[in-house]
């Protein structure tokens, strides 16, 4: 198994604010994906990159993989209390993710 | 497209007892399925790969005449906990592999069963 570290583990900000969640690997992966898990649901997928050093935008957040395709940033602009969730990195090697520990972000109005 | 559902969405069982999880992929096939069990606060740990008409492979660590998986159908694949006991309560999500075509080794999830075992 892969090891992905996310951090921070708890992110809390206020309504409006910027927040930034980090992924990192020694190793290199085909893809990269963001999810975001909701309590007592299963995880939602967000994003997937695949090339190095892409960015994607998705309405507030962007996304970007590292060149080297071993990292990966989730940058919300302007939180707000509906982005609150579990957010969660996985590497894809071949078929199978390797999860993140997650990062739990709370946004409060 | 691409949505995956999960019956029973919470179960409460007395030790000792077995239980059903199904996974169903109801708008596309699905040759690969996994399973994962989560605890609070924790990030998904994978349990197995359940591939149509084979035997599932199991991770490190899972024992596979407790966790028995069959996945007889390309849109099936159940998960039944054999004699469960308090250690085995989680919560227990269940994917399923998209088309190699189209996308990227992404997967779909159920909204997970919360199984409780008194």
């Amino acid at each position: 198994t892969q090891l992905l570290e996310q951090s921070p583990q708890f992110l809390s900000i206020q309504e409006g604010e910027n927040l930034t969640v980090y992924c990192n690997s020694s190793s290199v992966f085909s893809s990269l994906q963001w999810y975001r898990q909701e309590p007592g649901e299963g995880p939602v997928l967000l994003v997937t990159v695949v090339t190095g050093g892409e960015v994607k935008k998705l309405k507030r957040l962007t996304f970007q993989f590292g060149d080297a395709r071993k990292d990966s940033s989730l940058h919300i602009t302007a939180a707000q209390p509906g982005d609150t969730g579990l957010y969660l990195c996985a590497g894809a090697d071949d078929y199978k993710l390797s999860f993140g520990a997650g990062t739990t972000v709370t946004v409060r109005a | 497209g691409a949505v995956v559902s999960q019956h029973p969405s919470r179960v409460i069982c007395k030790s000792g007892t077995s239980v059903k999880i199904e996974c169903r992929s109801l708008d596309f096939q699905a040759t690969t399925m996994f399973w994962y069990r989560q605890f609070p606060k924790q990030s998904l740990m994978l349990m197995a790969t359940s591939n149509e008409g084979s035997k599932a492979t199991y991770e490190q660590g899972v024992e596979k005449d407790k966790f028995l998986i069959n996945h007889a159908s390309l849109t099936l694949s159940t998960l039944t906990v054999t004699s469960a006991h308090p250690e085995d309560s989680s919560f227990y999500i269940c994917s399923a592999r998209a088309p190699v075509v189209a996308y990227y080794n992404e997967q779909f999830f159920g909204p997970g069963t919360r199984l409780t075992v008194l």
